[in-house]
Parts: structure tokens; sequence; C-alpha cells
């Protein structure tokens, strides 16, 4: 049981490339979320999903496709990135663990540097 | 959306107690309360969550007043290792509304000092 898992850990872009930050979760949860953070701030929510086909607006996607592919995985993607986009990136999966808490599962984040 | 406020930043010494106050005065009915500790470059991880009253756990205590319109997380006795940054979220987490909008306030850096 891996829980939330996202690939890949560092990326650098230079500014106008594409790429996909991918997001997979084992805990057959629901819910899956994306977040970025920029340095000294606090987490911002981008796009998120509640099941398999849908999507929608976090607080700042601006610039940012989502795909929830199937139940586990739910992808994030910069079509043309830039400098403003540099940041700590996380997905999380929300779901009840074993004492019956709801909450948020993160993966252990993707740091993207565009120049 | 509950919107919540935290103070941005406290000190402490090794062995105090620590209680960190959260405002979200428009919090909903079906809204819980629910605390994350991060470290630098990790991310957010459950302390822990409450709807009213109080909550403990092996690692903190969560005390909510009747009118929901606060919380308070408390770490007993902390040590140099509970330096981190604490979020206090508000949200419906219900399975049955999955996908809610969950959105994280500022937060507050914890210095603990020796």
């Amino acid at each position: 049981n891996a829980g939330v898992t996202q690939t890949p850990k560092f990326q650098v872009l230079k500014t106008g490339q594409s790429m996909t930050l991918q997001c997979a979760q084992d805990m057959n949860h629901n819910s899956m979320y994306w977040y970025r953070q920029d340095p000294g701030m606090g987490l911002r929510l981008i796009y998120y999903s509640a099941s398999e086909g849908t999507t929608d607006k976090g607080e700042v996607p601006n610039g940012y496709n989502v795909s929830r592919l199937n139940k586990r995985e739910f992808s994030l993607r910069l079509e043309s990135a830039a400098p403003s986009q540099t940041s700590v990136y996380f997905c999380a999966s929300s779901g009840r663990d074993g004492e019956g808490n709801e909450k948020l599962f993160f993966g252990s984040g993707t740091q993207l540097s565009v120049l | 959306l509950a919107k919540t406020t935290q103070p941005i930043s406290m000190d402490s010494y090794e062995g105090q107690e620590v209680n960190i106050t959260c405002s979200h005065n428009n919090i909903a009915t079906n809204d819980y309360i629910t605390w994350y500790q991060q470290f630098p470059s990790q991310g957010p991880r459950f302390i822990i969550q409450g709807y009213k009253t109080k909550v403990t756990n092996e690692v903190a205590s969560l005390f909510i007043p009747a009118d929901r319109k606060s919380s308070t997380l408390s770490l007993p006795r902390v040590s140099l290792s509970d330096t981190a940054v604490y979020y206090c979220l508000v949200g419906d987490m219900a399975i049955n509304n999955a996908g809610n909008m969950l959105t994280f306030g500022g937060g507050t850096r914890l210095m603990v000092k020796p």
C-alpha cells in the first residue's frame, strides 16, 4: 500500500515547454486534488476531482489542465510553462483512515522550476 | 467556503504546551475541523480532526467551542521536532460529499527553541 505516488520528484523546464505531473493513489479514494505551494506560503488548490470523469477548478486553475484518467490516477498538465509556475506541487486524495477520520493523504510533492 | 484565520507564527520552548487557535466564523453545519502539520519539503500530515467539543489523540488535543466559530490545537510538551507549519482546514469531508473544494489558509509557523 504505497498511498499517493507522484512523479517526477524534480523537474526543470524552460519557459514555454509543456509537461504532465503524474499522481496515483491505491486507496480506492473517490476524490483527488492538486495543490501548489510557493516558498514560504500555504497550499493553494489548483483543481480537484470528485470522481472518475469529473474535475473542477480550484483557487488558481489558470495555466493548468487536469485529467482524471481513472479512479487511481489524476494528472496535472502545464501546456506552456511560465516562471510564475515555479512551485512545489502536491497531489492528495481524501478518504477515511482506520480510526474513522476523513482526511487528505498527500504525496511527497514535485519540485518544479521554470527558467 | 469556510475561510480560516490563524496567527502567522509562534515561538515556544521545549517542554511547554502550545495552543494554536484558528478562527472560522462562517463554518457550515456539515464542516469538520482538521489540523495538519507540515515539515519543509514534505506534504502535510494529519494531526487531529473534530466536529465539536474536545478530541484527544496520542499527539494533540483539539478544543472546539459550542458555536464552532473557532478551534484550538493543543500540543503538550513540545520538542524541537515539533517545529513545523500547522494548518487548520475546515470542510465537509463526508464520503458522500466527496470532492469538496478543500482550501488551506496560510498556516502557523511554530518555532520550538531549546
